[in-house]
């Protein structure tokens, strides 16, 4: 079965750090593209970064570009989101997502996550 | 960069047809044939329903479909069953190759 499974998320005071995690599985997590969405409570769906199948290349949203940092290790079929300086308005449920191309991005996302709840306040 | 813009809500008998559009700029919807579709029902993990404006994933049924004219995109559900029921998200590749989305349109079959 094709699955995601992020961990990771928690209470974290403004300015703290926290790094989420997405365990990949059934299927060949090297050759897809991967990406992390958020989706603050009550609000709509926000894009938040994308990295290339081996890892050589990321794009962010501007709202989390230099604090956010996406990553992989994929001997460990794994998707990682550093995010630093966290602020209040980071408040939200993160899901991974892999895209629905192999080895060139579509930008479409086919299997998702169930999410993980980031919640930033003192 | 501002969501792309949709329709807050929609509604439609059970049979009918609705139509939820999404309106960009040439930057995003209008410069790139990257547009998707998402549901999402409360609680859940979004579902891709179309990507590239127009096609569909396998198990989507053919009930949706996905067109786009200018910068602004468009999916019609037909024959709308209880099922349909949910959220609706558009999103598009932009050209800063970052990828954005829409504010999301609360379709409710009556």
């Amino acid at each position: 079965e094709v699955q995601l499974v992020e961990s990771g998320g928690g209470l974290v005071q403004p300015g703290g750090s926290l790094r989420l995690s997405c365990a990949a599985s059934g299927f060949t997590f090297s050759t897809y593209w991967m990406h992390w969405v958020r989706q603050a409570p009550g609000k709509g769906l926000v894009w938040v970064s994308r990295i290339h199948s081996d890892g050589s290349s990321t794009s962010y949203a501007d709202s989390v570009k230099g604090r956010f940092t996406i990553s992989r290790d994929n001997a460990k079929n794994t998707l990682y989101l550093q995010m630093n300086s966290l602020r209040a308005e980071d408040t939200a449920v993160y899901y991974c997502a892999r895209d629905l191309g192999n080895y060139l991005p579509r930008d479409a996302f086919h299997i998702w996550g169930q999410g993980t709840m980031v919640t930033v306040s003192s | 960069q501002s969501a792309l813009t949709q329709p807050a809500s929609v509604s439609g008998s059970p049979g009918q047809s609705i139509t939820i559009t999404c309106t960009g700029t040439s930057s995003d919807v209008g410069g790139y044939q990257y547009v998707s579709w998402y549901q999402q029902h409360p609680g859940k993990a979004p579902k891709l329903m179309i990507y590239e404006v127009s096609n569909r994933p396998s198990g989507v049924p053919d009930r949706l479909s996905g067109s786009k004219s200018g910068n602004t995109a468009s999916l019609t559900i037909s024959g709308l069953q209880a099922e349909d029921e949910g959220d609706y998200y558009c999103s598009s590749y932009t050209s800063s190759s970052t990828v954005i989305f829409g504010g999301g349109t609360k379709l409710t079959v009556l």
